[in-house]
């Protein structure tokens, strides 16, 4: 069974402009989440999506936005890129919501902002 | 709001040594508990979880104690080995479902011969 895939794995972008992550979850899995990863702020969260809607939000900007598509897969995307966005995007799969369930982490995607 | 503390690392064990991650947690309701372990350059490997007070998640010889009444989930291994050497972060799910983890801040451990 594949594991939790993530587009591309690194990616440097300059100052201002936009970027766009993609991930593509567990066969089978409903609900993907993602979070941001550095070493001053650790692990956050940024949103999570299940059918299709987003069910939870973290405290980001209005610059980081996702989506999720009816085959389940993710992308989200952090517009007018800022030096601090530099940080390992890491994208969860899980088969549902319930309490327990387990998230399967994807390898990453290194965004490099310069 | 939840959160999650947990010990400071690194952590430095000679191989065979027993290890042990204080992990204290925060929050309203009754929620799972995690802990995750991440290898250099790879994503987050659920090494075991507990649902429940009193529960024992174990894995790969790994331990922690689902403990209510002192709000702790602290991971325990008896005999460490160099290829335990990873980061490990505890990890809190939501009382109500929904998969939003909160994360303490990881513990880095290195197993040396």
């Amino acid at each position: 069974k594949a594991g939790v895939t993530q587009t591309p794995r690194y990616l440097i972008k300059t100052r201002g402009q936009q970027v766009t992550l993609s991930c593509s979850p567990i066969s089978g899995h409903r609900s993907v989440s993602w979070y941001q990863q550095t070493p001053g702020q650790g692990l956050q969260f940024l949103f999570e999506y299940f059918s299709e809607t987003q069910r939870n939000k973290g405290n980001f900007p209005g610059r980081f936005s996702g989506r999720q598509f009816s085959n389940s897969r993710s992308e989200m995307n952090v517009s007018t890129l800022e030096l601090g966005d530099s940080a390992l995007y890491l994208c969860a799969s899980s088969l549902v919501q319930d309490r327990g369930t387990e998230a399967f982490f994807g390898q990453g995607t290194r965004l490099t902002v310069v | 709001g939840n959160s999650v503390t947990q010990m400071e690392g690194p952590v430095t064990l000679s191989e065979e040594a027993f290890l042990t991650i204080n992990c204290t947690y925060t929050a309203t309701g009754y929620p799972s508990l995690f802990w995750y372990v991440q290898y250099p350059g790879e994503g987050l490997q659920l090494l075991l979880k507990a649902t429940k007070a009193d529960d024992k998640g174990s894995n790969k010889g790994f331990e922690a104690t689902y403990r209510k009444e002192t709000t702790s989930f602290h991971l325990e291994k008896g005999s460490v080995q160099v290829s335990d050497s990873a980061v490990y972060f505890c990890a809190l799910g939501r009382s109500r479902g929904g998969n939003k983890l909160t994360f303490g801040t990881g513990t880095q451990l290195k197993v040396e011969l």
